[in-house]
């Protein structure tokens, strides 16, 4: 099975201040690993994924994300938030060598960053 | 502008009614997918599809039906026999890789969502 936890359903954080969304995974084999943002009312928006290659991810907006395969974990960070950032995140995972053809998603963690 | 267009935005259905939700997209993208999200459950996959006239069951496919005549195309037919079908239903295509012919590492993209209540 393949599978993605998202801990923390609500994470507040002061402008200006660093961001982590927590997420983990479960799969057999090699995940590959995404990060959506959707605001109200609205459709998914891409971020960044990891494939291969270098753990540390950057993405759109300022963002990054660290692959770690030891703890499967793919952390999503941002060094200064703003207001702008307050939305629903979405981690999501794939593990095609465990027969898998379609993304497993979290359940989302609302961020909300204060001013 | 390229990209996926999901109509309608809002749509009432009444109990018995069988209702249609459209999906376009001119991203000239193989695979389309339906999801269904309910609050604090993320996105739950309903119906895929990878090539013109195949698609297959999600999670979650009961009650729901589509049909993929063309690649631009996928549109979802919520049915009677969804007991629960109130909530926000979202579009989404992918590309394939034109080595591996895999999608699994191509980045899916989504449509603006269409919400359907029962009254």
């Amino acid at each position: 099975a393949q599978s993605v936890a998202q801990p923390e359903d609500q994470v507040n954080v002061a402008e200006g201040n660093p961001l982590t969304v927590k997420c983990t995974y479960s799969v057999s084999g090699n995940p590959y690993l995404f990060w959506y943002v959707q605001y109200p009312n609205r459709g998914l928006q891409f971020l960044l994924k990891y494939i291969t290659g270098d753990n540390l991810v950057k993405g759109s907006y300022g963002f990054e994300a660290e692959f770690n395969k030891s703890q499967t974990s793919f952390h999503l960070k941002k060094p200064s938030a703003l207001v702008s950032d307050s939305a629903l995140y979405f981690c999501a995972v794939i593990a095609p060598t465990s027969g898998y053809s379609t993304l497993t998603f979290g359940k989302g963690t609302m961020l909300l960053v204060s001013p | 502008d390229g990209g996926i267009t999901q109509s309608p935005k809002y749509l009432f259905r009444k109990e018995g009614q069988n209702v249609t939700l459209s999906c376009e997209q001119n991203l000239n993208h193989d695979a389309m997918y339906w999801y269904r999200q309910d609050p604090g459950q993320g996105l739950r996959l309903i119906y895929y599809s990878q090539i013109v006239n195949d698609f297959q069951k999600g999670d979650i496919a009961e009650g729901y039906s589509v049909s993929r005549e063309k690649k631009e195309s996928f549109p979802l037919t919520v049915t009677s026999a969804q007991k629960n079908p109130t909530a926000f239903y979202l579009c989404a295509s992918s590309d394939r890789d034109r080595v591996s012919s895999t999608y699994s590492g191509n980045t899916i993209y989504f449509g603006e969502g269409s919400w359907l209540t029962v009254v």
